[in-house]
């Protein structure tokens, strides 16, 4: 099925370093949703955008909707151990009936 | 947000059997949805879990093979009919609530089948 190109696909860090990524797509969407997820359990919301060009911060984690409404970003300063996991972006479409569009995920690895 | 649990947490079952998970939500939604998540993948979804109604599948998933239950706002059920080694994934609950907006989801049931 149709899916977001999420990049990059893995990340290695520093403790301390800023992340960023980012979710691009062809289509429109209505809401851009940032979801982390770790082992064994499942996704967590992080951040939900519903309107173009928005910014909104959760902490130290930043994500703006896209203007074109194409595309979203997620930002994370300052990493700490605790934000490894995987981060997946979703889009949703009104007219989708709630059926959201996923990206491929993105692994942060933290380096000791 | 809404508390989902699913029961089992994980199992490992034999081929050819069948397992149900279950997933309560601690509050009334509008919309459920049960996912498959293969190891290291992202999430597909299986299908909308209708209350009072057949679920509505999406292409490659079909009613015989995932029979799906949801006789209240709060409650469905997800059976794995017939299992094969191919089956072993996490299965996945979500939910939307009464005000819409996002999809919240449950911890997952992890499936081994051997």
């Amino acid at each position: 099925g149709q899916q977001l190109n999420q990049s990059p696909q893995s990340m290695f860090i520093q403790e301390g370093e800023d992340v960023s990524m980012n979710c691009t797509s062809s289509s429109i969407f209505n809401t851009w949703l940032w979801y982390k997820q770790e082992p064994g359990e499942g996704p967590v919301l992080l951040i939900a955008l519903y309107k173009a060009g928005e910014l909104t911060s959760n902490g130290r984690l930043t994500a703006q909707f896209g203007i074109t409404r194409k595309d979203s970003f997620l930002n994370i300063s300052a990493s700490i151990p605790s934000d490894v996991g995987i981060y997946f972006c979703a889009g949703l479409r009104m007219d989708s009936n709630y059926q959201l569009i996923w990206g491929a995920g993105t692994k942060l690895i933290i380096k000791p | 947000s809404a508390v989902i649990s699913q029961k089992p947490s994980r199992d490992i079952c034999q081929r050819g059997t069948s397992l149900t998970i279950q997933c309560q939500v601690d509050s009334q939604v509008t919309m459920m949805f049960w996912y498959r998540q293969q190891p290291g993948q992202s999430l597909t979804l299986i299908a909308t879990a209708n209350q009072g109604s057949e679920a509505t599948y999406e292409s490659g998933f079909v009613i015989d093979k995932f029979p799906i239950s949801r006789p209240n706002l709060t409650f469905s059920t997800l059976t794995v009919s017939n299992m094969s080694p191919e089956d072993s994934s996490i299965y996945l609950c979500s939910v939307v609530g009464l005000g819409g907006g996002t999809q919240y989801f449950g911890p997952g049931t992890r499936l081994t089948v051997l």
